[in-house]
């Protein structure tokens, strides 16, 4: 399978716990974003990587999230100390060229914060 | 603040009939528009991808068309089929300020095609 992959698929948590999700993208795209996505809404941006720089982080990426894309191949986004509004479906999307381009997207982290 | 607008929210059609999905976005300075396809549960998967510079796009029974001075785009389905029951998100992505990477959504049209 060449495109887009994320796991785990499914989070069940506590609140207060740790969690980290991790994005392979397709290989040699050198875009990689992050999204968030709560029932009936479309996805919200949280933040995106061209190759290994994280370019822009929006402002629902509080204190309690980070995103990494070391070696600027797979990503992983931590989110602290969890909340029960953190519960939603975390996509990510990957893309090749400077952004006009079209974003292919995995199958999405569904995380429940009970 | 990009805002994009779907219209209607939901749509349940016998199937043969043609469509039309409807969005809109406040904001002419968009670099694309993009419409894609969500099964519940599921991740996205892009239909077709519009250039501002570009009027339409068409994959299939799929049309795609952009008018980028008023805001608007629409996306037509011909003869639809059951199979084509999902969520359809339309997306553009801005082409100044500090927000060049993100694409921006609408909510949706939940679309039903019975047999």
């Amino acid at each position: 399978d060449t495109g887009v992959s994320q796991n785990p698929r499914h989070k069940i948590t506590k609140r207060g716990q740790n969690v980290t999700f991790r994005c392979d993208p397709i290989s040699e795209h050198n875009r990689l974003y992050w999204y968030r996505q709560t029932l009936g809404q479309g996805p919200e941006f949280l933040t995106y990587f061209q190759n290994e720089a994280q370019l822009e982080k929006s402002r629902l990426l509080s204190d309690r999230f980070s995103a990494e894309r070391p070696k600027g191949s797979f990503s992983t986004l931590e989110i602290q100390r969890t909340e029960q509004g953190d519960s939603a479906m975390y996509l990510c999307a990957s893309s090749l060229g400077e952004g006009a381009e079209t974003q292919y997207f995995g199958p999405g982290t569904r995380l429940l914060v009970l | 603040k990009q805002e994009v607008t779907q219209i209607p929210a939901a749509l349940s059609v016998p199937e043969g009939e043609n469509l039309v999905l409807n969005c809109s976005f406040t904001d002419s300075a968009i670099y694309n528009l993009q419409w894609f396809r969500q099964d519940p549960g599921k991740g996205l998967t892009s239909l077709l991808l519009i250039q501002s510079s570009q009027r339409e796009q068409t994959s299939g029974r799929l049309n795609a068309s952009l008018d980028k001075s008023s805001g608007r785009s629409t996306l037509y389905i011909a003869a639809s089929q059951p199979g084509d029951s999902a969520t359809y998100l339309c997306a553009v992505r801005a082409s100044r300020g500090s927000t060049l990477g993100r694409l921006y959504f609408g909510r949706g049209t939940q679309l039903t095609v019975w047999p």
